[in-house]
């Protein structure tokens, strides 16, 4: 399974673009690249998933350079309810499973 | 609209009794997935089933068991419960890889606090 690592925390300003990068060099050809959203006391909520070059949906844009070895979530105009954890997860099937495996993930603060 | 439901949000048990966690999903997903969550320590995977009757091991299963008699149903058992096992217990199901959407969808949680 591959390894990710993010940024601890980090803080915005309301309508700024917010840009969360993820390593995981050790990602493996059949690897996906996913991004979950946490707010207090709810469970994690699923904002994107791509594999390669770039994904956009209503809600956030999500760029894998072609090596793969990293991807970035970019959040356009955060608001103040955009304060979340940011979780970047790299999962691949294994047998006939496969485990969605979160690291500590990245909280973001914004601020009015 | 989909939905993982979790029996309990909150929850006071004893030390050493036996505890019942449960979830159902009305998705029809093969895959349901236990985790805990603790402050400064994000989720962690405790066990996972892709099928009925089948189950893997997370990284922290130990103190866990957990039962699939049916693919609506997967449950998390605290054999004997302890301190230390007090924690936000989150339950999730998804559909397999390689299907259309491998999103996956989470109840609410159980706070469990064990005295």
């Amino acid at each position: 399974l591959a390894k990710t690592t993010q940024p601890i925390s980090m803080d915005s300003y309301e309508g700024q673009e917010v840009n969360i990068t993820c390593s995981h060099n050790n990602i493996a050809t059949n690897d996906y690249i996913t991004w979950y959203q946490q707010f207090p006391s709810q469970g994690p909520r699923f904002i994107i998933q791509g594999y390669k070059t770039k994904v956009t949906n209503e809600v956030a844009s999500l760029f894998i350079p072609a090596d793969r070895k990293s991807s970035t979530l970019s959040l356009p105009r955060v608001s103040l309810s955009d304060t979340a954890v940011y979780y970047c997860l790299a999962f691949s099937e294994e047998d006939s499973s496969y485990k969605l495996i979160f690291g500590s993930g990245t909280r973001l603060l914004v601020r009015p | 609209d989909v939905k993982v439901t979790q029996s309990s949000r909150y929850l006071v048990k004893r030390t050493g009794e036996k505890v019942f966690l449960e979830c159902v999903q009305d998705m029809d997903h093969e895959n349901m997935f236990w985790y805990r969550q603790d402050p400064g320590l994000g989720l962690r995977l405790i066990y996972f089933s892709y099928d009925v009757k089948m189950k893997e091991k997370g990284d922290i299963p130990e103190g866990y068991s957990v039962s699939r008699e049916k693919k609506e149903r997967f449950s998390l058992i605290l054999e004997s419960a302890s301190t230390n096992q007090t924690s936000m217990y989150l339950c999730a199901s998804s559909l397999p890889l390689g299907t259309a959407n491998t999103e996956a969808f989470f109840g609410q949680g159980t706070r469990l606090t064990v005295v």
